[in-house]
């Protein structure tokens, strides 16, 4: 089957630095993709990783490891506007494309 | 550029009524994906169009439908809808272009509650 785990709730400092964790498994891989979503709103991108290693975009990096079905989203400096959920989802390549989420991590920040 | 739109934003039905439901993508995006949020679920997928076709679909009875116009407008339908049937739809677009990161946009989403 098709799965993606993460975990369902983190609670973290302002100014920390917190690490989001997601395994995969999935028929075919095309893709890793982060989102955040604040509460009642819609999900915004945040990374996309398709090959190993680590990609940079200011306070936010994510992680891939393909041979472990393994990702993490990495927050520094953290910020009370960073309170919300997290979603990898992954692009599979099963015949056709199709987008599978995770169930979210709800980060909350304090103070 | 104008983002994901979706109509309505709110909405109540009763049980077994149908109800359809409205995105409009971003200029140039021809993939559209429409997808379920429930607090316990997750986002799950429930189908994508492209170019008026559907091209994937989730595991959902086939009360729920959808279909995409020549200008990528997409519309949703449940039918006989039932309390289970009450969340979040949200409606995403890509560009869909091979080779090529294309995230999705999301709308706001058509929050549906089923009495």
């Amino acid at each position: 089957g098709q799965n993606i785990d993460q975990p369902t709730e983190m609670t973290a400092t302002e100014g920390a630095i917190v690490q989001i964790n997601c395994t995969y498994q999935t028929s075919g891989f095309n893709g890793l993709f982060w989102y955040q979503q604040h509460a009642g709103e819609a999900p915004t991108f945040l990374s996309y990783n398709v090959l190993d290693g680590l990609e940079e975009k200011g306070r936010f990096s994510s992680f891939l490891s393909r041979s472990k079905g393994y990702s993490y989203l990495l927050l520094k400096e953290l910020q009370m506007k960073d309170s919300a959920s997290y979603l990898c989802a992954v692009r599979t390549a099963s015949g056709t494309y199709k987008y599978i989420f995770g169930t979210g991590t709800r980060l909350k920040v304090l103070a | 550029k104008a983002g994901v739109t979706q109509t309505p934003r709110y909405l109540i039905k009763t049980r077994g009524q149908q109800v359809t439901l409205s995105c409009s993508p971003i200029s140039g995006h021809r993939s559209v994906s429409w997808y379920q949020q429930t607090p316990g679920q997750g986002l799950q997928f429930l189908f994508e169009y492209f170019s008026e076709t559907q091209r994937n679909k989730g595991n959902f009875p086939g009360r729920f439908s959808g279909r995409q116009f020549s200008n990528s407008r997409s519309e949703m339908n449940v039918s006989t809808l039932e309390l289970g049937d009450s969340a979040l739809y949200l409606c995403a677009s890509s560009l869909d272009r091979d080779r090529a990161r294309y995230e999705q946009y999301f709308g706001p989403g058509t929050r549906l509650t089923v009495t």
